[in-house]
């Protein structure tokens, strides 16, 4: 069974305060995903990465960073968190297997900026 | 710019009311589009993937159907367990392999 966990289901942060979520994925996959989920909006990709150190900025990247040490953890971190980015953030991993990319999903890391 | 759009944003139905959840999509090439399930507070559980036109998917009470606008998600006789929010995403052929389009999701309630 694909497991993808996320350090934190709750956080509450001062504005200014440099934040870190993070992500482990345990079947060895090679795509890793950050999303943030606002009512109405829906899921909007903040970035990605296919391998260890590599990563693509997706549609939301601005006042965002990442990080890829290791295959299985991808982290988001926040340089100087703002008000705006109060949100759910989700992490998903995927592979290609024959050109299916699933996605499978955390549990999701409610952050709430003060 | 690849586009989802899911109608209706909420739909309230009784136990073995059957109906259908529409995602419409834009796309230059479509790559897969797929349906997943969130109930509250939790991340998306995957449910289909769907490729090309005129592809079905099943699962219990749920049924998968893509043509080249739009796809259906259809719910047969459903149960309160089938209360969720159920989302649409596409991946098209011409963009950044890894960018998904979700579109806004369906809340769906179903009382006994």
């Amino acid at each position: 069974d694909v497991k993808v966990t996320q350090s934190s289901r709750y956080l509450v942060k001062r504005t200014g305060e440099k934040v870190f979520l993070e992500c482990v994925q345990d079947m060895d996959h090679e795509n890793m995903f950050w999303y943030r989920q606002d009512p109405g909006l829906g899921l909007r990709l903040i970035y990605f990465s296919y391998d260890v150190k590599m990563k693509e900025k997706g549609d939301i990247p601005e006042g965002y960073s990442v990080s890829r040490e290791k295959k299985e953890r991808f982290s988001l971190i926040l340089e100087s968190a703002s008000t705006n980015q109060t949100s759910m953030y989700l992490c998903a991993s995927s592979f290609p297997t024959g050109g299916e990319e699933t996605q499978y999903f955390g549990p999701g890391t409610r952050l709430l900026v003060l | 710019e690849d586009q989802v759009t899911q109608s209706p944003e909420a739909l309230r139905l009784q136990e073995g009311e059957s109906s259908s959840l529409n995602c419409s999509y834009t796309v230059s090439g479509l790559r897969g589009l797929f349906w997943y399930r969130q109930d509250p507070g939790k991340g998306p559980e995957f449910l289909f993937t769907l490729y090309s036109a005129g592809e079905e998917k099943e699962k219990e009470r749920l049924k998968a159907t893509l043509t080249k606008k739009e796809s259906f998600l259809h719910i047969t006789a459903p149960k309160p367990e089938d209360s969720a929010t159920y989302l649409c995403a596409v991946q098209g052929t011409t963009d950044s392999w890894g960018k998904f389009q979700f579109g806004a999701g369906t809340q769906v309630v179903v009382t006994p």
